[in-house]
């Protein structure tokens, strides 16, 4: 069975600060697509990252990098530099490959960063 | 980019009554939609899946007579809360495949009183 572990509750910072959001992933499959996912209060899932399995290469997006290790089957999140809009919660999710009909998300518990000014 | 478009945003209705809550794509044909639950400060929840022009499958727990899932057309998939109850208040969002992704209506925000 898939499992996706978000260990971190809640994390506060100070603007400014970096700040890092664990995700760590159960699965059997040799083939999955990690993702992650912000939501503000609103309450609107924003899309952030997908990664392949295949693909451990880390990658930067602005203010936002990651980083994926297939061998301790993780997949963490970095906010550089953090912000007051960056508050909000965090999801990490998986999913099989390929994505055919059917195959669903399996969502972590969530992390709820707040950035205080 | 593949827009599903989820209304109402928010319903506050009767202990009782039914409250259905529409999910519609609006730029791609979504053959299959999520469908979830997610409590104050929880995760987001299966419930179930829909595929259009066949029974939805239920998450293990989820009273399918309770929420009934309704997917007849490659554009429009339905979620009814019948009776609801104030146990029902919840925010629920609906999901679709799409590429190599998935596309999230914005969420209907139910409460029962």
């Amino acid at each position: 069975a898939q499992k996706v572990t978000q260990a971190q509750t809640e994390i506060s910072v100070v603007e400014k600060e970096d700040v890092t959001l664990d995700c760590v992933y159960e699965t059997r499959d040799t083939t999955y697509y990690l993702f992650w996912y912000k939501q503000p209060p609103s309450g609107e899932l924003v899309f952030l990252i997908r990664r392949n399995s295949f693909d451990e290469q880390n990658e930067i997006s602005g203010r936002y990098s990651w980083n994926f290790q297939k061998s301790t089957s993780s997949f963490n999140f970095t906010i550089t530099a953090s912000q007051v809009v960056d508050s909000a919660v965090y999801f990490c999710a998986l999913s099989e490959v390929p994505l055919i009909v059917g195959n669903k998300l399996v969502f972590g518990a969530g992390t709820i960063l707040r950035v205080k000014s | 980019g593949a827009v599903v478009s989820q209304h109402p945003s928010w319903v506050i209705c009767k202990s009782g009554t039914s409250v259905k809550i529409e999910c519609r794509s609006l730029d791609f044909q979504a053959t299959t939609m999520f469908w979830y639950r997610q409590f104050p400060k929880q995760s987001l929840m299966l419930m179930a899946t829909s595929n259009e022009g066949s029974k939805a499958t239920y998450e293990q727990g989820v009273e399918k007579d309770k929420f009934l899932i309704n997917h007849a057309s490659l554009t429009l998939s339905t979620l009814t809360v019948t009776s609801a109850h104030p146990e029902d208040s919840s925010f629920y969002i609906c999901s679709s495949r799409r590429d190599y992704g998935y596309t999230f209506g914005s969420g209907t925000r139910l409460t029962v009183v």
